[in-house]
């Protein structure tokens, strides 16, 4: 069973511009959650997806969206990309229900220069 | 609103020494707690949580926690480490009442553990 693959691994983008991340999660799973991973916050959940809807979402800023298709692939958009975004973002997919491991992707490396 | 603290950010351990690593939250009500770890170059993966039941839950490579409900603790313990349990290990709780998806992580031990 292939896990959660996220593309592309790393991503080099400056100020100002705009970066679309893509999350493809475990087959079967309809919930995709994701997290911004930085050395000096730690993991932060940014918001999570299930059956192409927004069910949860965390502290950031509108720049931060996402969607979730009928495949249950998942996408993030970062607009006007600031330096203090550089960070790993991970995605993350379990079946949806409470209490349940969520199973994590390798993240994509983001820098802001 | 909720929050998790992992009292040690840095642990340097010896092989066989035993290894304790706390995790406290923050939350009003029914929580569901989790201790994930990152091994070097690898995705996070869960070691084992705690649902409802026996406060003491085993989890993997010989990992145990236990949930003490009035100190709002879950710490993390192993009796004796090897050099393979070097890795970030990462406490995190969501609410009974909410969806899966949302954990909130505490910020994360580093332990290296020397052969």
């Amino acid at each position: 069973k292939a896990g959660v693959t996220q593309t592309p691994r790393y991503l080099i983008k400056t100020r100002g511009q705009q970066v679309t991340l893509s999350c493809s999660p475990i087959s079967g799973h309809r919930s995709v959650s994701w997290y911004q991973q930085t050395p000096g916050q730690g993991l932060q959940f940014l918001f999570e997806y299930f059956s192409e809807t927004q069910r949860n979402k965390g502290n950031f800023p509108g720049r931060f969206s996402g969607r979730q298709f009928s495949n249950s692939r998942s996408e993030m958009n970062v607009s006007t990309l600031e330096l203090g975004d550089s960070a790993l973002y991970l995605c993350a997919s379990s079946l949806g229900q409470s209490g349940e491991k969520l199973f994590f992707g390798s993240g994509t490396q983001l820098s802001v220069l | 609103a909720q929050s998790v603290s992992q009292h040690n950010h840095h642990v340097i351990l010896s092989e066989a020494a035993s290894l304790e690593l706390g995790c406290n939250y923050s939350y009003g009500g029914t929580v569901n707690l989790f201790w994930y770890v990152q091994y070097p170059g690898q995705h996070l993966q869960l070691l084992l949580k705690y649902f409802s039941g026996d406060p003491l839950v085993k989890g993997i490579k010989g990992f145990e926690a236990e949930f003490i409900k009035s100190k709002f603790s879950f710490n993390l313990r192993k009796p004796s480490v090897q050099w393979s349990d070097t890795a970030e290990y990462f406490c995190a709780v969501n609410a009974r009442s909410s969806n899966t998806g949302k954990l909130i992580f505490g910020q994360g031990t580093t332990l290296q553990v020397k052969p």
